[in-house]
C-alpha cells in the first residue's frame, strides 16, 4: 500500500528565507507525488506534479520539488519566503492502481514572520 | 476561482437535524469526490462518483448519505450526526476516474465548515 509522510507539522520561517517542507513516501510502484496548499478557509490548490517526467518539478509561487527515488523524499523548498505562503501544505501520493485516488499526508502548516 | 463551488460555505446543525451539503462543478469533468478534513489529520476520502454512479465508499456511517444526479452536481445528506462529525467537508471534481490511471488532478471547492451540536 502507499503512503506519505510529511516529517514536520509545523515549519517557521522568516520572510525572505527559503522554505524547507520535507515529505517521504513509500510506494511499490513509481509513483504520481504531488503538493497542494490550503490557505485559511479555503479549499486545496495545486502547487505542482510529479509524473515521472523530470525529476526536478516546478510549481506555481516559486515553489519547487525534487523527486529522490533513492531517498523516496519528495521535499518541497522555495527560495525566499512571502508572507502570503503562510498556509496549511499537503503532500500526496497517487495510487494509480486504484484509479488514482489520492492519499494525503497529514499536512504542515507554514507559518512566515515579518 | 477553482471553478468547484460549495454550498453553504458554513453550517451549524443540531444531532436531531436533517441537512444537505451541495457542490457543483463548472470543469466539464467526470468524477466528483467528498472529503472529510478534520483538524490534526489527513483528508479522509468518503465517496468517489464517476459518471453519475458510486464508485467508492470507504466505509463511511450510514447517516451519511451521498447523491450524484448529474455529473456536475454532488449532495451530501446528513441526519442524525455526531458531534464528532463536526469537520470540513470538501468536494472535488477531475476528468476521470478510470482503473489505472496514474494521475488524476482534483480541483477543489472550497469547501463546508459543519459544526454538530
Amino acid at each position: 500500500a502507499q503512503s506519505v509522510t510529511q516529517l514536520d507539522s509545523h515549519v517557521s520561517v522568516s520572510e525572505g528565507t527559503p522554505v524547507l517542507l520535507r515529505c517521504n513516501y513509500s510506494s511499490s510502484y513509481s509513483p504520481s507525488l504531488f503538493w497542494y496548499v490550503q490557505h485559511p478557509n479555503k479549499g486545496l490548490q495545486l502547487l505542482l506534479k510529479y509524473t515521472s517526467a523530470a525529476t526536478l518539478v516546478k510549481g506555481i509561487n516559486g515553489f519547487e520539488a525534487e523527486f529522490k527515488k533513492s531517498e523516496t523524499s519528495f521535499h518541497l523548498t522555495k527560495p525566499s519566503a512571502h508572507m502570503s505562503d503562510a498556509a496549511e501544505y499537503f503532500c500526496v501520493v497517487s495510487d494509480e492502481h486504484q484509479g488514482g485516488k489520492l492519499i494525503f499526508g497529514q499536512g504542515t502548516e507554514l507559518s512566515v514572520k515579518p | 476561482e477553482t471553478g468547484v463551488t460549495q454550498t453553504p460555505r458554513h453550517l451549524v446543525m443540531g444531532m436531531t437535524n436533517k441537512k444537505s451539503l451541495k457542490c457543483e462543478q463548472h470543469l466539464g469533468h467526470n468524477a466528483m469526490y467528498w472529503y472529510k478534513q478534520s483538524a490534526k489529520k489527513p483528508l479522509e476520502l468518503m465517496f468517489v462518483y464517476s459518471l453519475e454512479e458510486r464508485v467508492e465508499n470507504n466505509s463511511v456511517p450510514s447517516r451519511f448519505s451521498p447523491e450524484c444526479p448529474n455529473s456536475s452536481h454532488l449532495f451530501l445528506h446528513l441526519h442524525t450526526l455526531q458531534p464528532e462529525d463536526s469537520a470540513l467537508y470538501l468536494c472535488a471534481s477531475s476528468q476521470d476516474f478510470a482503473s489505472g490511471a496514474s494521475y488524476n488532478e482534483q480541483f477543489f471547492g472550497p469547501g463546508t465548515r459543519l459544526t454538530v451540536l
